[in-house]
Protein backbone atom coordinates (compact mmCIF):
# COMPACT_ATOMS: atom_id res chain seq x y z
CA UNK A 1 0.00 0.00 0.00
CA UNK A 2 1.15 3.18 -0.78
CA UNK A 3 1.59 5.58 2.16
CA UNK A 4 3.13 9.13 2.87
CA UNK A 5 4.04 9.91 6.81
CA UNK A 6 4.64 13.25 7.99
CA UNK A 7 7.28 13.60 11.01
CA UNK A 8 7.25 15.83 13.11
CA UNK A 9 3.21 16.40 13.88
CA UNK A 10 3.71 19.54 15.40
CA UNK A 11 6.36 21.80 15.54
CA UNK A 12 6.95 25.35 17.41
CA UNK A 13 9.84 27.61 16.82
CA UNK A 14 10.87 31.31 17.63
CA UNK A 15 11.33 33.22 14.66
CA UNK A 16 14.28 33.14 12.36
CA UNK A 17 14.93 29.82 13.58
CA UNK A 18 16.10 27.54 9.95
CA UNK A 19 13.63 24.32 10.61
CA UNK A 20 13.09 21.09 8.57
CA UNK A 21 10.13 19.10 8.02
CA UNK A 22 10.04 15.57 7.48
CA UNK A 23 8.16 13.05 4.53
CA UNK A 24 8.47 10.05 4.43
CA UNK A 25 6.80 7.32 1.43
CA UNK A 26 6.38 3.36 1.49
CA UNK A 27 6.72 2.72 -2.62
CA UNK A 28 10.67 4.52 -3.72
CA UNK A 29 8.64 4.71 -7.29
CA UNK A 30 7.10 7.75 -7.02
CA UNK A 31 6.64 9.78 -9.98
CA UNK A 32 6.20 12.96 -8.38
CA UNK A 33 6.55 14.57 -5.03
CA UNK A 34 4.53 18.17 -3.42
CA UNK A 35 4.63 20.30 -1.20
CA UNK A 36 1.42 22.17 0.35
CA UNK A 37 0.40 24.77 2.78
CA UNK A 38 -2.63 25.22 4.40
CA UNK A 39 -3.91 27.77 6.50
CA UNK A 40 -6.44 27.13 8.99
CA UNK A 41 -10.03 26.79 6.89
CA UNK A 42 -8.69 27.28 3.63
CA UNK A 43 -7.41 25.64 0.26
CA UNK A 44 -4.35 24.13 -0.64
CA UNK A 45 -1.02 26.65 -2.10
CA UNK A 46 1.33 24.75 -3.63
CA UNK A 47 5.04 25.18 -2.44
CA UNK A 48 6.96 22.84 -4.75
CA UNK A 49 6.68 20.40 -7.01
CA UNK A 50 9.93 17.81 -7.21
CA UNK A 51 9.81 15.52 -9.96
CA UNK A 52 11.13 11.80 -9.80
CA UNK A 53 14.57 13.07 -11.83
CA UNK A 54 14.99 16.06 -9.65
CA UNK A 55 16.52 16.05 -6.33
CA UNK A 56 15.72 19.26 -4.96
CA UNK A 57 13.80 22.41 -5.67
CA UNK A 58 13.76 25.97 -4.51
CA UNK A 59 11.53 28.83 -3.96
CA UNK A 60 12.85 31.79 -1.67
CA UNK A 61 12.84 30.65 1.37
CA UNK A 62 12.31 27.59 0.77
CA UNK A 63 14.24 23.83 -0.04
CA UNK A 64 12.58 19.97 -0.56
CA UNK A 65 14.74 17.65 -1.55
CA UNK A 66 14.03 14.26 -2.62
CA UNK A 67 15.91 10.79 -1.79
CA UNK A 68 13.69 8.22 -3.61
CA UNK A 69 16.23 5.07 -2.36
CA UNK A 70 15.55 6.10 0.76
CA UNK A 71 11.63 6.94 0.41
CA UNK A 72 12.24 10.22 2.30
CA UNK A 73 11.99 13.74 1.32
CA UNK A 74 12.20 16.88 3.38
CA UNK A 75 11.56 20.76 3.20
CA UNK A 76 13.90 23.03 4.70
CA UNK A 77 12.54 26.72 5.88
CA UNK A 78 15.04 28.96 6.09
CA UNK A 79 15.01 31.97 8.57
CA UNK A 80 11.57 31.46 9.68
CA UNK A 81 8.93 33.77 10.49
CA UNK A 82 5.53 34.10 11.84
CA UNK A 83 3.84 34.23 8.63
CA UNK A 84 4.76 30.83 7.98
CA UNK A 85 3.02 29.53 10.53
CA UNK A 86 0.74 26.90 8.57
CA UNK A 87 -0.12 23.08 7.99
CA UNK A 88 2.78 21.85 5.47
CA UNK A 89 1.02 18.80 3.62
CA UNK A 90 3.31 16.52 1.30
CA UNK A 91 1.72 14.14 -1.49
CA UNK A 92 2.98 11.39 -3.72
CA UNK A 93 1.85 10.63 -6.74
CA UNK A 94 2.77 7.03 -7.90
CA UNK A 95 2.08 7.64 -12.07
CA UNK A 96 1.29 10.03 -14.65
CA UNK A 97 -1.69 12.00 -14.26
CA UNK A 98 -2.30 9.72 -11.28
CA UNK A 99 -4.42 10.83 -7.44
CA UNK A 100 -1.81 12.12 -5.20
CA UNK A 101 -1.67 10.58 -1.37
CA UNK A 102 -1.19 12.86 1.28
CA UNK A 103 0.71 12.71 4.48
CA UNK A 104 -1.42 13.94 7.74
CA UNK A 105 0.78 17.33 7.79
CA UNK A 106 2.88 18.93 10.37
CA UNK A 107 1.21 22.21 11.98
CA UNK A 108 4.13 24.54 12.04
CA UNK A 109 3.77 27.77 14.80
CA UNK A 110 6.59 30.34 14.41
CA UNK A 111 6.45 32.41 17.77
CA UNK A 112 7.49 36.26 17.18
CA UNK B 1 0.29 29.36 -12.72
CA UNK B 2 -3.53 27.88 -13.76
CA UNK B 3 -6.46 28.82 -11.40
CA UNK B 4 -9.47 26.12 -9.73
CA UNK B 5 -12.10 27.84 -8.66
CA UNK B 6 -15.19 26.25 -5.99
CA UNK B 7 -18.31 26.98 -5.86
CA UNK B 8 -19.49 27.70 -3.09
CA UNK B 9 -17.06 28.52 -0.68
CA UNK B 10 -19.24 27.30 2.22
CA UNK B 11 -22.69 25.53 2.68
CA UNK B 12 -25.29 24.99 4.98
CA UNK B 13 -28.39 22.55 4.77
CA UNK B 14 -30.85 20.77 6.54
CA UNK B 15 -30.60 16.80 7.05
CA UNK B 16 -32.22 14.77 4.41
CA UNK B 17 -30.99 17.48 1.18
CA UNK B 18 -28.96 17.53 -1.54
CA UNK B 19 -26.21 20.43 -2.11
CA UNK B 20 -23.73 20.73 -5.34
CA UNK B 21 -20.76 22.00 -5.60
CA UNK B 22 -19.18 23.12 -8.65
CA UNK B 23 -15.05 23.19 -9.77
CA UNK B 24 -14.10 24.94 -12.69
CA UNK B 25 -10.62 25.10 -14.47
CA UNK B 26 -10.87 29.01 -15.27
CA UNK B 27 -7.26 29.01 -17.78
CA UNK B 28 -6.60 25.25 -18.72
CA UNK B 29 -8.81 22.95 -19.77
CA UNK B 30 -8.87 19.60 -16.83
CA UNK B 31 -8.79 16.51 -18.50
CA UNK B 32 -8.93 14.67 -15.33
CA UNK B 33 -10.49 16.31 -11.75
CA UNK B 34 -10.05 15.00 -8.33
CA UNK B 35 -12.18 15.07 -5.59
CA UNK B 36 -11.03 14.97 -1.98
CA UNK B 37 -12.23 15.04 1.43
CA UNK B 38 -10.52 16.80 4.35
CA UNK B 39 -11.97 15.99 8.36
CA UNK B 40 -11.13 18.63 11.14
CA UNK B 41 -8.06 18.28 11.91
CA UNK B 42 -7.23 15.45 9.12
CA UNK B 43 -5.78 15.13 6.01
CA UNK B 44 -6.57 15.18 2.64
CA UNK B 45 -8.63 11.56 1.18
CA UNK B 46 -9.18 11.11 -2.46
CA UNK B 47 -12.84 10.46 -2.86
CA UNK B 48 -13.06 9.81 -6.81
CA UNK B 49 -10.97 10.57 -10.40
CA UNK B 50 -13.16 11.68 -12.51
CA UNK B 51 -12.28 11.98 -16.14
CA UNK B 52 -14.01 14.35 -18.99
CA UNK B 53 -16.68 12.45 -20.77
CA UNK B 54 -16.60 9.51 -18.28
CA UNK B 55 -17.79 7.92 -15.56
CA UNK B 56 -16.06 9.14 -11.82
CA UNK B 57 -13.51 6.07 -10.39
CA UNK B 58 -14.49 6.14 -6.77
CA UNK B 59 -11.91 5.06 -3.91
CA UNK B 60 -12.97 1.90 -1.45
CA UNK B 61 -15.56 2.99 0.94
CA UNK B 62 -16.73 5.89 -1.22
CA UNK B 63 -20.51 5.26 -2.13
CA UNK B 64 -20.99 6.16 -5.68
CA UNK B 65 -24.77 7.06 -5.12
CA UNK B 66 -24.33 8.79 -2.22
CA UNK B 67 -21.84 11.19 -3.76
CA UNK B 68 -22.71 11.98 -7.57
CA UNK B 69 -19.97 13.09 -9.87
CA UNK B 70 -20.31 14.47 -13.10
CA UNK B 71 -17.39 16.14 -15.34
CA UNK B 72 -19.33 17.15 -18.60
CA UNK B 73 -16.95 19.16 -20.18
CA UNK B 74 -13.17 20.11 -20.20
CA UNK B 75 -13.49 23.12 -17.09
CA UNK B 76 -16.31 21.97 -15.37
CA UNK B 77 -16.71 19.17 -12.67
CA UNK B 78 -19.89 18.81 -9.64
CA UNK B 79 -20.10 16.55 -7.17
CA UNK B 80 -23.23 16.10 -5.53
CA UNK B 81 -23.90 15.04 -1.94
CA UNK B 82 -27.31 13.50 -2.11
CA UNK B 83 -29.60 13.08 0.99
CA UNK B 84 -27.04 14.58 3.36
CA UNK B 85 -26.29 13.87 6.74
CA UNK B 86 -24.39 15.40 9.61
CA UNK B 87 -21.41 12.97 9.27
CA UNK B 88 -20.76 14.35 5.69
CA UNK B 89 -19.94 17.29 7.26
CA UNK B 90 -16.37 18.59 5.75
CA UNK B 91 -13.94 20.42 3.42
CA UNK B 92 -14.48 19.40 0.05
CA UNK B 93 -11.39 19.79 -2.01
CA UNK B 94 -10.96 19.47 -6.19
CA UNK B 95 -8.03 18.92 -8.31
CA UNK B 96 -7.76 19.57 -11.54
CA UNK B 97 -4.98 18.05 -14.44
CA UNK B 98 -4.92 19.25 -17.96
CA UNK B 99 -2.67 17.79 -21.05
CA UNK B 100 -0.45 20.78 -20.67
CA UNK B 101 0.08 20.19 -17.06
CA UNK B 102 -0.66 16.07 -16.95
CA UNK B 103 2.23 15.78 -14.01
CA UNK B 104 0.43 18.64 -11.39
CA UNK B 105 -2.47 19.24 -10.08
CA UNK B 106 -4.25 22.58 -9.33
CA UNK B 107 -6.39 23.11 -6.15
CA UNK B 108 -9.28 25.01 -5.65
CA UNK B 109 -9.93 26.86 -2.39
CA UNK B 110 -12.15 24.44 -1.12
CA UNK B 111 -16.77 24.16 0.00
CA UNK B 112 -17.52 23.63 3.69
CA UNK B 113 -20.14 22.01 4.07
CA UNK B 114 -22.31 22.07 7.51
CA UNK B 115 -25.54 19.40 7.56
CA UNK B 116 -27.64 20.62 10.51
Amino acid sequence: KQEVTQIPAALSVPEGENLVLNCSFTDSAIYNLQWFRQDPGKGLTSLLLIQSSQREQTSGRLNASLDKSSGRSTLYIAASQPGDSATYLCACSWGYGNKLVFGAGTILRVKS
Amino acid sequence: GAVVSQHPSWVICKSGTSVKIECRSLDFQATTMFWYRQFPKQSLMLMATSNEGSKATYEQGVEKDKFLINHASLTLSTLTVTSAHPEDSSFYICSASGWEKENEQFFGPGTRLTVL
